[in-house]
């Protein structure tokens, strides 16, 4: 088992540029999160899908953001257009069905200048 | 609204010198308590789930307890591979799996 494989580990990219960060569950995984870290905020829940369906997006700083999961393998998360204030670290996590935790991936450092 | 508070923010320890973490909370309807290990530049990595006050886990150097308010996470003769920052979550009932963290405690373990 791979883990929770998320892509690019870094991106760095100007304002106003479209940013789209990828995320593969663990197989069999039925949940699937998008949070977002910083330093002052911590871990704070953007959106989360339950069977390839979002069942709460209202950490969702704002419409900019957008996610999806077409399939139970592969989830998106774009920022268009990018601002600096969206500098963080996203992590993509996955869980199963009464789970007992979360399986975090490495996280996608994002760095908007 | 959940909410978890970790306290302290920094914490440095000598090896061997044992100390304990706070996470409090409130939440409505607590399904679970749980505490993650976060090391630089890598995910977090689950430690424990508590369900009920009472409830207590260990592993290795680690015990986590919960009561009604708080929980804590015990650190017995920490070795400096024990550093990290160690973060506490809530899941509510009725809240689907989604969890709530604390902003984290940094460890930091001296030899």
């Amino acid at each position: 088992d791979a883990g929770v494989i998320q892509s690019p580990r870094h991106e760095v990219t100007e304002m106003g540029q479209e940013v789209t960060l990828r995320c593969k569950p663990i197989s069999g995984h039925d949940y699937l999160f998008w949070y977002r870290q910083t330093m002052m905020r911590g871990l704070e829940l953007l959106i989360y899908f339950n069977n390839n369906v979002p069942i709460d997006d209202s950490g969702m700083p704002e419409d900019r953001f957008s996610a999806k999961m077409p399939n139970a393998s592969f989830s998106t998360l774009k920022i268009q257009p990018s601002e600096p204030r969206d500098s963080a670290v996203y992590f993509c996590a996955s869980s199963p069905v009464g789970s007992d935790g979360y399986t975090f991936g490495s996280g996608t450092r994002l760095t908007v200048v | 609204e959940d909410q978890v508070t970790q306290s302290p923010e920094a914490l440095r320890l000598q090896e061997g010198e044992s100390s304990s973490l706070n996470c409090s909370y409130t939440v409505s309807g607590l399904r679970g308590l749980f505490w993650y290990r976060q090391d630089p530049g890598k995910g977090p990595e689950f430690l424990f789930t508590l369900y009920s006050a009472g409830e207590e886990k260990e592993k290795e150097r680690l015990k986590a307890t919960l009561t009604k308010k708080e929980s804590f996470l015990h650190i017995t003769a920490p070795k400096p591979e024990d550093s990290a920052t160690y973060l506490c979550a809530v899941q509510a009932g009725g809240g689907g799996n989604k969890l709530t963290f604390g902003t984290g405690t940094q460890l930091k373990v001296e030899l």
